[in-house]
């Protein structure tokens, strides 16, 4: 069964902090990782992944995907309460000829000034 | 147009009562699914539509729900004979379809359907 696991479910720290989101992942015909941050209703778009030990980067926020070992992390560092979300990780795959998107639970991040 | 949206933003309806959720894809965009977040929950896959068709069904909670998309844009999420445990976001997103390598999904802002 395909499925996408992150930890911790819920992580709590000070402003300035340095957080590590994991996300282990089984899927079909792997195709890419995406890792999304929501606030509100609709997810918003942080990194797509598609090749093993390339790291991306975008300001305090980066990502980097092992396929051999079938996981990412997504750091963030120097944290501001802005960064208070949920964080989600979804892996798609190929599965029976159609693209499907499988998402995990999400990593609950509080930001406390 | 410049995102994906969504109509009505919420929806309140009483439990039996048919609901029709509608979802416009960013021009252009060859793929679009529906997702459903409950409350306190993640994301749960619904269905994918590639164009007009739909390859994968396999997410629809129950013969209550259909989906379908016409003219490879707007689509339609319909729920009959609604419940309670139907409350939920339900969320919409699209995307162009690679052949390699994955792609980015765009989400709307989703839809807030309350059944009481």
């Amino acid at each position: 069964e395909d499925k996408v696991v992150q930890s911790p479910l819920s992580l709590v720290v000070h402003e300035g902090d340095t957080v590590t989101l994991n996300c282990s992942y089984e899927v079909t015909n792997f195709r890419s990782l995406l890792w999304y941050k929501q606030e509100k209703k609709a997810p918003t778009f942080l990194f797509m992944l598609t090749s093993s030990g390339i790291e991306k980067k975008s300001g305090r926020l980066s990502s980097i995907l092992d396929k051999k070992e079938l996981f990412s992390i997504l750091n963030i560092t120097a944290t501001q309460t802005g960064d208070s979300a949920v964080y989600l990780c979804a892996v798609q795959g190929l599965i029976q000829g159609a693209q499907k998107l499988v998402f995990g639970q999400g990593t609950r991040l509080t930001i406390n000034p | 147009g410049a995102g994906v949206s969504q109509s009505p933003s919420n929806k309140v309806t009483e439990k039996g009562k048919d609901v029709e959720l509608r979802c416009d894809p960013i021009s252009g965009h060859t793929a679009l699914y529906w997702y459903r977040q409950s409350l306190g929950q993640g994301l749960e896959f619904l269905i994918y539509f590639q164009g007009n068709s739909a390859p994968d069904k396999s997410g629809l909670p129950s013969d209550r729900f259909s989906a379908e998309r016409t003219g490879g844009s707007v689509s339609t999420l319909t729920i009959q004979r609604t419940q309670q445990e139907d409350s939920a976001v339900y969320l919409c997103a699209s995307s162009l379809e690679g052949t390699s390598g994955g792609y980015e999904q765009f989400f709307g802002p989703g839809t807030r359907l309350t059944v009481l």
